[in-house]
């Protein structure tokens, strides 16, 4: 079945600094999603890339799709305290069931 | 607030019971989807129903079941229960089930002693 890797497992960064996951599936997307969910809450979503090469903003937040739509990326820039929490892919393959990666979890020394 | 309604928050249960947990989804959503979220296995697809019909299953256990009912507020019901089935569960709704944005509840932490 589908599989979605994402890396690294954990980031500790100072604030300022940048931060990037990553996401990889094992198969072909329709499109994938991110999640963020701080600590001791719930998934949220953040946004969602349909379309091969695609690449959106929000804020300080850059996600790309890739070419063949089998991976993705989440850039943050200068992080803040309040970008803290675990950050998830999720890829949807032809079952339409969002697949999600393990996350990454974001720590901010301020 | 996502809209997403899940109850109880937290559930403390003894090995071999039964305990059922509901979801109420966002007011229009027509799919529910079942998580579980543990430790080491991040965030596992559990179920899914569509109008109250089952539309996918994941590596939900047989002593597990679902359904989603006529108002499309669904129960999980998780039975003879293990050490090992303690973890968060998440409800999320969608509009079409086709793969879009989810909204999540606050999830059910559930712990089996």
């Amino acid at each position: 079945g589908q599989q979605v890797m994402q890396i690294p497992q954990y980031q500790h960064v100072q604030e300022g600094e940048d931060f990037t996951t990553y996401c990889n599936s094992s198969t072909t997307l329709s499109n994938i999603q991110w999640y963020k969910q701080r600590p001791g809450g719930h998934p949220v979503f953040l946004i969602q890339l349909v379309k091969s090469g695609e690449v959106k903003k929000q804020k300080r937040l850059t996600f790309q799709f890739g070419e063949a739509k089998k991976n993705s990326s989440l850039h943050i820039t200068a992080t803040q305290t309040t970008d803290v929490g675990t950050y998830f892919c999720a890829g949807v393959g032809g079952s339409y069931i969002p697949t999600f990666g393990r996350g990454t979890s974001l720590i901010v020394h301020p | 607030d996502s809209g997403v309604t899940q109850t109880p928050k937290h559930l403390i249960t003894a090995t071999g019971q039964r305990v059922t947990l509901r979801c109420s989804p966002r007011s229009g959503d027509l799919s529910v989807y079942w998580y579980q979220q543990s430790l080491d296995q991040g965030l596992q697809f559990l179920i899914q129903y569509y109008n109250g019909e089952e539309r996918a299953k994941g590596n939900i256990l047989e002593r597990f079941s679902a359904q989603q009912f006529p108002d499309l507020h669904s129960e999980l019901n998780l039975s003879s229960l293990e050490l090992g089935d303690s973890a968060l569960y998440f409800c999320a709704s969608s509009a079409t089930g086709a793969g879009g944005e989810a909204f999540f509840g606050q999830g059910t932490r559930l712990t089996v002693v």
